[in-house]
């Protein structure tokens, strides 16, 4: 179990380039998330999805996409990069199965950090 | 809305002493979840702890520990003995039962600094 795999670890761009960063799971998870981690913000939500081919926006979702056509994959693209969007890049993952009594949590991968030019 | 707060930006103990970092959560949810997740400086996210809002009793582990208390909306987290490989970054994090998975949301984190 290699658990939440997130590749690049390291990224620079220059302002205006897009790029994807991949993230993958392998404990069958439905909900898969991502989020950016700023200096004294804490982690903010960018998107989400609750199942293949299902993803919605969270709390910062400007300038970036998603799609999720497998339940193992969910990549992040920036459309055209900017300096605000330096940052860490988290992505988790989880069981939807709250309702059912789990004592569960989100599984984080290991970050990417973005520097935009 | 869900807010988590996290007043204490910096605390820094010398090693042995005790610690409580304290967490205060908003929700208009009566069934929640709450979280404490480490980050030291490698940068990986450590999941520590979920609570349920059901389940009211304190936890234990080692040298950690939890005391939930809904009538404040507080979750606080104390070391005992603080030891150096304590130092990191400490994110409470909430979630309601009706979106969970969907929106964890998370504090501005407590940084502890342990000092030899």
């Amino acid at each position: 179990n290699a658990g939440v795999t997130q590749t690049p670890k390291f990224q620079v761009l220059k302002t205006g380039q897009s790029m994807t960063l991949q993230c993958a799971q392998d404990m069958n998870h439905e909900y898969m998330s991502w989020y950016r981690q700023d200096p004294g913000m804490g982690l903010r939500l960018i998107h989400y999805s609750v199942g293949a081919g299902i993803t919605d926006q969270g709390e910062v979702p400007n300038g970036y996409n998603v799609s999720r056509s497998t339940t193992e994959d969910f990549p992040l693209r920036l459309l055209s990069a900017a300096p605000s969007q330096t940052s860490v890049y988290f992505c988790a993952s989880s069981y939807s199965g709250l309702a059912k009594g789990r004592t569960d949590t989100q599984y984080f991968g290991p970050g990417t950090r973005l520097t935009v030019l | 809305a869900q807010k988590v707060t996290q007043a204490q930006t910096e605390i820094s103990v010398v090693e042995k002493e005790d610690v409580t970092l304290d967490c205060v959560y908003e929700t208009r949810d009566t069934t929640y979840y709450l979280f404490w997740y480490k980050q030291p400086p490698s940068g990986e996210l450590v999941f520590l702890i979920r609570r349920n809002s059901f389940d009211e009793q304190n936890e234990i582990s080692g040298r950690y520990s939890w005391n939930f208390q809904k009538s404040t909306s507080s979750f606080n987290f104390t070391i005992t003995a603080s030891q150096v490989v304590d130092s990191a970054v400490y994110f409470c994090a909430l979630s309601e039962a009706v979106n969970y998975g969907q929106n964890f949301v998370f504090g501005p984190g407590t940084r502890l600094s342990v000092l030899p």
